[in-house]
């Protein structure tokens, strides 16, 4: 079982707040790194899919960026808004052929309004 | 709305007896996972099937079984349950049978099993 690590588990910020946390992974191999959403009471969502070193994605407040070297992503929302409170997961996937996601226990948002 | 429909979305049952979760992936979805969200846990991953056949086991009890049918609609079997089954069942599909670079997962809503 791969360790995969996400800090802080729960992060509590101000409406307009801009903030960012962190998605650890073992760096010896490396295939693809997933971020989902996942708001209470429903089903996780992706956010992105990562699979080069310095990728950097963007879907609106929300980025990504990849550091396969040393084995972590961070997630940044700008101007955080109380629609941002949901749990944010990364999913490792260490070499094609895993047929399998190892999950991080996930950071917790909430926005305070 | 995902595309990826679970039932039941609740159960209540007693230890000892057994349950079937139903998971029906997304059109044209080939690849189905089963996963385990326990109180405090992360998701943990259980099994995985592409195209009917199995193709990633994760820390599924012996209790445990699952199969996917030529419909690719996938069915999770529970059986002898214990209090520790408590838990919120995820279904997910992807085209990408290694669930990678394109493969993004589209979760269930999840069928949350009470053993009491």
């Amino acid at each position: 079982i791969l360790n995969v690590e996400q800090s802080p588990q729960s992060l509590h910020v101000q409406e307009g707040d801009s903030t960012n946390f962190t998605c650890s992974f073992p760096s010896s191999n490396f295939y693809a790194l997933h971020w989902y959403r996942w708001e209470t009471a429903k089903s996780p969502e992706a956010l992105f899919v990562m699979t080069l070193n310095g990728d950097e994605k963007k879907k609106g407040r929300i980025s990504a960026t990849l550091n396969t070297k040393e084995g972590y992503s961070y997630l940044y929302i700008k101007g955080s808004q109380p629609e941002d409170s949901a749990t944010y997961l990364c999913a490792f996937i260490p070499y094609i052929g895993a047929n399998n996601l190892f999950f991080g226990t996930g950071t917790r948002l909430t926005v305070i309004p | 709305d995902s595309g990826v429909t679970q039932t039941p979305k609740h159960l209540i049952t007693a230890t000892g007896q057994r349950v079937t979760l139903r998971c029906s992936p997304r059109s044209g979805d080939l690849s189905v996972y089963w996963y385990q969200q326990s109180l405090d846990q992360g998701l943990q991953f259980l099994i995985q099937y592409y195209n009917g056949e199995e193709r990633a086991k994760g820390n599924i009890l012996e209790r445990f079984s699952a199969q996917q049918f030529p419909d690719l609609h996938s069915e999770l079997n529970l059986s002898s349950l214990e209090l520790g089954d408590s838990a919120l069942y995820f279904c997910a599909s992807s085209v990408d049978p290694a669930g990678g670079r394109g493969g993004e997962l589209f979760f269930g809503e999840g069928s949350r099993l009470t053993v009491l």
